[in-house]
């Protein structure tokens, strides 16, 4: 079947410090890949995603790769923020899924402090 | 547009209440989510609708009822609630599920009490 398992949180970095938030997939054939992330009281929005092996996608200084070789996508930033605080979640979605809904992991809540 | 909507944001129900949670989505979306959080839990899909007049189970359908009468409507009900179903419900809908590079958009969430 299909899975995404996310790093358990939380995790807590001081202001400016590198970020990785691991994440890896089980999926048949090639998923694309997603981060979704959720701020404080709010619901969740794209942050960035990758349709096939090698991409990178890319947003507000967040980075994650799709790596095929080691079913895994990453998500990571060089300098984080006080406000990038939030939880962010990993799911995939089945390619030539039909009508498969997308799969999320559960969730890593990351506190970043001044 | 305001995207994707919820209403109520907050409720408490008694144990045995019924309730219905509405989503409204104004972006003429194909398929619509109900999702529950919990913590620990990440998101678990509970129904979800592939277009206007057809709904089907997701992860969590137990004690859940969903309606999908006109497209960008998606109803979900408690018809007898129970403490396990306090929780943050979440509605999304996307254009196309079956597209691999679909994305799906949220609502603000409705923050359910049962006591």
């Amino acid at each position: 079947g299909n899975s995404v398992t996310q790093m358990e949180g939380p995790v807590t970095l001081s202001e400016e410090a590198f970020l990785t938030i691991n994440c890896t997939y089980t999926a048949t054939g090639y998923p694309s890949l997603f981060w979704y992330v959720q701020y404080p009281g709010e619901g969740l929005q794209l942050l960035l995603k990758a349709t096939k092996a090698d991409d990178k996608g890319s947003n507000k200084g967040f980075e994650a790769t799709y790596r095929k070789e080691t079913t895994s996508f990453h998500l990571e930033k060089g300098s984080v923020q006080v406000s990038d605080s939030a939880v962010y979640f990993c799911a995939l979605s089945p390619r030539n899924s039909g009508n498969t809904p997308l799969v999320f992991g559960k969730g890593t809540r990351l506190s970043v402090i001044a | 547009n305001a995207g994707v909507t919820q209403t109520p944001k907050f409720r408490v129900l008694k144990t045995g209440q019924s309730m219905t949670l509405l989503c409204a989505q104004d972006m003429n979306h194909e398929y619509m989510y109900w999702y529950r959080q919990d913590p620990g839990m990440g998101l678990r899909l509970i129904h979800y609708s592939v277009g206007e007049g057809t709904t089907a189970k997701g992860e969590v359908p137990d004690g859940y009822n969903v309606s999908r009468l006109k497209k960008q409507n998606f109803l979900l009900g408690l018809e007898s609630a129970a403490p396990s179903q306090t929780s943050v419900y979440f509605c999304a809908s996307s254009f196309l599920a079956g597209a691999s590079t679909d994305t799906q958009y949220f609502g603000p969430g409705t923050r359910l009490t049962v006591l």
